[in-house]
């Protein structure tokens, strides 16, 4: 079965360090990866994505992401946060098979000054 | 302006009450999403379309009804509301399938009395 995982439900950094938001995934198919965020009281915007392309995808924002099919991981990173990074974060993957569209659950990231 | 819009974005109403919520994204993507948002859930699929006519269920589409009459609209229906479809809704859309990036909406807050 396919599935999600968000490791970390909440994570704290003080601003100006990195960031790593973690996501694992389970799927028997070649999959798609997203990143996206969604800031207090708004909608979901799109971060970043893979489709089978360079295993290094550069976002909005400074984030980046690997993918690594050895370790089936998509982890999140900046390497220096900012204030404006605090929002929840949704790991986000897709089949090429068909259809199917699986969220993680979120991770919440708190910004300390 | 290239945007996903959904209406009402608040709304109060009691059990047993028939709703709609609206849905239009003038980018003429095929495909669109209904997710609810629920904390501790993430988002999670409740009807998807890939194309007018086509509807197919996500993983919670119990107690909602979709449509796809036009390619721009897809209003997500509640017959007979209850309180434990008090959540946040989001519609979305996107070029074709589902590896492509997803366009939210601004969502809707529903509450079921």
């Amino acid at each position: 079965a396919q599935s999600v995982t968000q490791l970390d439900s909440h994570v704290s950094v003080s601003e100006g360090t990195p960031v790593l938001l973690r996501c694992n995934y389970s799927s028997s198919y070649s999959p798609s990866l997203f990143w996206y965020v969604q800031h207090p009281n708004k909608g979901l915007q799109l971060l970043l994505k893979y489709t089978s392309a360079a295993t290094l995808v550069k976002g909005i924002n400074g984030f980046e992401a690997e993918f690594k099919k050895s370790e089936t991981s998509f982890h999140l990173t900046k390497p220096s946060a900012h204030m404006s990074d605090a929002a929840e974060y949704f790991c986000v993957v897709t089949l090429n098979r068909d259809d199917k569209i699986i969220f993680g659950k979120g991770t919440r990231l708190h910004i300390l000054p | 302006e290239a945007q996903v819009t959904q209406n009402p974005r608040y709304l109060i109403t009691v059990t047993g009450k028939k709703l709609t919520v609206t849905c239009s994204q003038n980018m003429n993507h095929e495909y669109m999403s209904w997710y609810r948002q629920d904390p501790g859930l993430g988002l999670r699929q409740i009807y998807y379309s890939m194309n007018v006519e086509v509807t197919d269920k996500g993983d919670v589409p119990e107690g909602y009804k979709v449509s796809r009459k036009e390619k721009r609209n897809f209003p997500l229906i509640l017959e007979s509301p209850s309180p434990n479809q008090t959540s946040l809704y989001f519609c979305a859309s996107t070029l074709s399938r589902s590896y492509n990036e997803q366009f939210f909406g601004p969502g809707t807050r529903l509450t079921v009395l």
